[in-house]
């Protein structure tokens, strides 16, 4: 079955505490991307990555960091995290190309709390 | 930038009610469009999509066309069920440079028996 996981699903951590949310995607897609949701807000893209060792910043990557050394896995670090980082994350991916109109792949999602 | 505004919720109907959200984009070129659906407790699942003016995309009885002159693609349903409550998110993904997608900030909608 083609999906993407997330891991933990549920998260409450304390101010400063180093943590890793892991994403993994088993279609083979090029493309891969963290987004957060807060109400009100939608989705906002913390940080994309278009191939292995290819990542860049997203609209919010402020206190986040990324790697994507397989394709098939691409793990969000919160090095120090506070409080304004609780948030309803998703890992999304699909696959790359121009001129095509390929859907976006999400996770189930990450709640997480910092206190 | 590019950009997507969709109409603020919660919108709650009875079912068999028709339903409209409403949603315009800003953007240079020609983006594709986009409605996800996001159950409660669940990631987003795409819904539908139009890749250029003048389509209409369609799934599971809803419909969106992409209406270049206004801007807009307007989410409709003729009869909603229960089963359809879950937030709606319009995006549009860019057709050029990093083919980045950006959403809506999402539509909740409640239908009641």
């Amino acid at each position: 079955e083609a999906q993407v996981t997330q891991n933990p699903r549920y998260l409450i951590t304390v101010t400063g505490k180093k943590l890793t949310v892991t994403c993994s995607q088993n279609m083979n897609h090029e493309y891969m991307s963290w987004y957060r949701q807060d109400p009100g807000l939608g989705l906002r893209q913390i940080y994309y990555s278009m191939n292995v060792e290819v990542t860049d910043k997203g609209d919010v990557p402020e206190g986040y960091k990324v790697s994507r050394k397989e394709k098939r896995n691409f793990p969000l670090i919160l090095e120090s995290p506070s409080p304004n980082q609780t948030s309803l994350y998703f890992c999304a991916s699909r696959s790359s190309g121009a001129g095509q109109t390929y859907e976006q792949y999400f996770g189930p999602g990450t709640r997480l709390t910092v206190t | 930038g590019n950009s997507v505004t969709q109409m603020e919720g919660p919108v709650t109907l009875s079912e068999e009610a028709f339903l409209t959200i409403n949603c315009t984009y800003t953007a240079t070129g020609y983006p594709s469009l986009f409605w996800y659906v996001q159950y409660p407790g669940e990631g987003l699942q795409l819904l539908l999509k139009a890749t250029k003016a003048d389509d209409k995309g369609s799934n599971k009885g809803f419909e969106a066309t992409y209406r270049k002159e206004t801007t807009s693609f307007h989410l409709e349903k003729g009869s909603v069920q229960v089963s359809d409550s879950a937030v709606y998110f319009c995006a549009l993904r860019e057709n050029t440079g990093g083919f980045k997608t950006i959403f809506g900030a999402g539509t909740r909608l409640f239908v009641k028996a």
